[in-house]
């Protein structure tokens, strides 16, 4: 069946620096992306959306970029900080009337000082 | 998580035991959904409702498990005869006129 995953389990980047986790996505009729972030014991944390007419989306400190081309997605952290350390997920938002998240296995993003 | 409610925040059945789990969602949002996740595993889709309606509950198991979202109170999730593969985390999510889904906090259901 059509599924979101991705690419590694786990991420460890130096504080200060640029992460990028990355998900690949299979059902090619998904419009809409999002990225959580899940903190230990915490429910999901919306970061940032994306929908299939655009490439790229910037907020605060984060941007999402979309290649439609390969069916893949991902999330840029600028600046990492301590507090960014969390799972991260990206999720499809399913076509149709039923319109349900489909959510990736997550990479555990840790920070070093 | 900005005021979606959910509890108990743990809960604890014995085997054969019924478990509910409530979910209140943001203040005028309509949509409901419930998610199931497994230690370091994603959150699984198991049923959305939207006032006291199911839309799609092709994610949730036939036996034991059902539904609902009265017009009145919260949505609530009832697990009957629970058994040790149904310790998990049960997360809701409320959406509004957008797609945004808001989670709220969990429930973390242990079945000795």
């Amino acid at each position: 069946g059509e599924s979101v995953g991705l690419h590694l389990p786990t991420l460890s980047v130096q504080e200060g620096d640029n992460s990028i986790i990355n998900c690949a996505y299979s059902n090619s009729a998904s419009d809409y992306f999002i990225w959580y972030k899940q903190e230990s014991g915490k429910g999901p944390q919306f970061i940032i959306d994306i929908r299939s007419n655009m490439d790229k989306r910037q907020g605060q400190r984060v941007t999402v970029l979309l290649n439609k081309t390969v069916k893949h997605l991902s999330l840029q952290i600028a600046a990492t900080q301590p507090g960014d350390s969390a799972v991260y997920f990206c999720a499809e938002w399913g076509s149709g009337s039923a319109r349900q998240l489909t959510f990736g296995s997550g990479t555990q993003l840790t920070v070093l000082p | 998580n900005a005021g979606v409610m959910q509890n108990p925040r743990h809960l604890v059945r014995r085997r054969g035991q019924e478990a509910r789990l409530r979910c209140s969602p943001m203040k005028g949002h309509s949509h409901v959904y419930w998610y199931r996740q497994l230690p370091e595993e994603g959150l699984k889709f198991m049923v959305y409702l939207q006032k006291e309606n199911i839309i799609d509950e092709s994610g949730m198991p036939k036996e034991r498990f059902s539904a609902e979202f009265p017009k009145e109170g919260p949505s609530i999730l009832r697990i009957q005869q629970v058994v040790r593969g149904d310790s998990a985390a049960y997360f809701c999510a409320g959406r509004g006129t957008t797609d945004t889904q808001y989670f709220g906090p969990g429930t973390r259901l242990t079945v000795l």
